[in-house]
């Protein structure tokens, strides 16, 4: 089993609320990413990152930042939540140069509402 | 058009079926199919990858591209209540370094005792 965590595993909030999604991995992966996913609906790539100090946005930034300070975090940052920020949000880790098929390890993910 | 078609579903078997899920494609630039299975509240986990054309089999799995119809497929043997997910398939182009995938929307499968 993937050795990657994140929490809240869920989170209601209201509108307007700053918050802060983690996520940690202990296997040493220099790529992570994070995914939003609907019911249903594909994975839209958000933000990743390939080391420390290294940060890019995905296919939908949906109005979050990131940051990468230590190899193992990768935490999501929504300034002013609102409704059309609820959803599932996935975080993901790869080995840097660990071949075509880049293998993410996936989290559990952190089920948001915002009210 | 989305680049990474996948029927939703649900898709529902009885136990011992062979189950065919599968993705269409329009980027001619992927080389690289993933199949990754996604059970409920948990984030999807990798089952298979082939790179270009071809078959290839793990147990009761096997995953089968093929590029000139732009077309992939996993097939699951003699399926189990256990293997009841959402099985969602995932290409890259892997140019440039960056081999981050396209995943499809998913199809959710239940296999019936």
């Amino acid at each position: 089993e993937a050795d990657i965590y994140q929490t809240p595993r869920y989170l209601v909030i209201g509108t307007g609320k700053k918050i802060t999604l983690e996520c940690s991995q202990t296997m040493g992966h220099d790529k992570m990413y994070w995914y939003q996913q609907d019911p249903g609906m594909e994975l839209h790539l958000i933000h990743y990152s390939y080391g420390v100090n290294s940060t890019e946005k995905g296919d939908l930034s949906s109005e979050s930042t990131v940051s990468r300070i230590r190899t193992e975090h990768f935490p999501l940052t929504l300034e002013s939540a609102r409704p059309s920020h609820t959803s599932q949000y996935l975080c993901a880790s790869s080995e840097l140069g660990g071949g075509p098929t880049d293998t993410q390890y996936f989290g559990p993910g952190t089920r948001l509402t915002v009210l | 058009q989305k680049e990474v078609e996948q029927d939703p579903g649900p898709l529902s078997v009885p136990e011992g079926a062979i189950v065919s899920l599968n993705c269409t494609y329009s980027n001619s630039a992927f080389q690289y199919f993933m199949w990754y299975r996604q059970y409920s509240r948990k984030g999807p986990e990798l089952l298979m990858y082939t790179y270009s054309s071809g078959n290839k089999e793990d147990g009761r799995f096997t995953a089968q591209v093929d590029k000139s119809s732009k077309y992939i497929s996993l097939f699951i043997r003699d399926s189990q209540p256990s293997d009841s997910a959402t099985y969602l398939c995932a290409m890259s182009a892997g140019t440039g370094g960056s081999y981050i995938p396209t995943f499809g929307r998913g199809t959710s499968l239940i296999v019936h005792p």
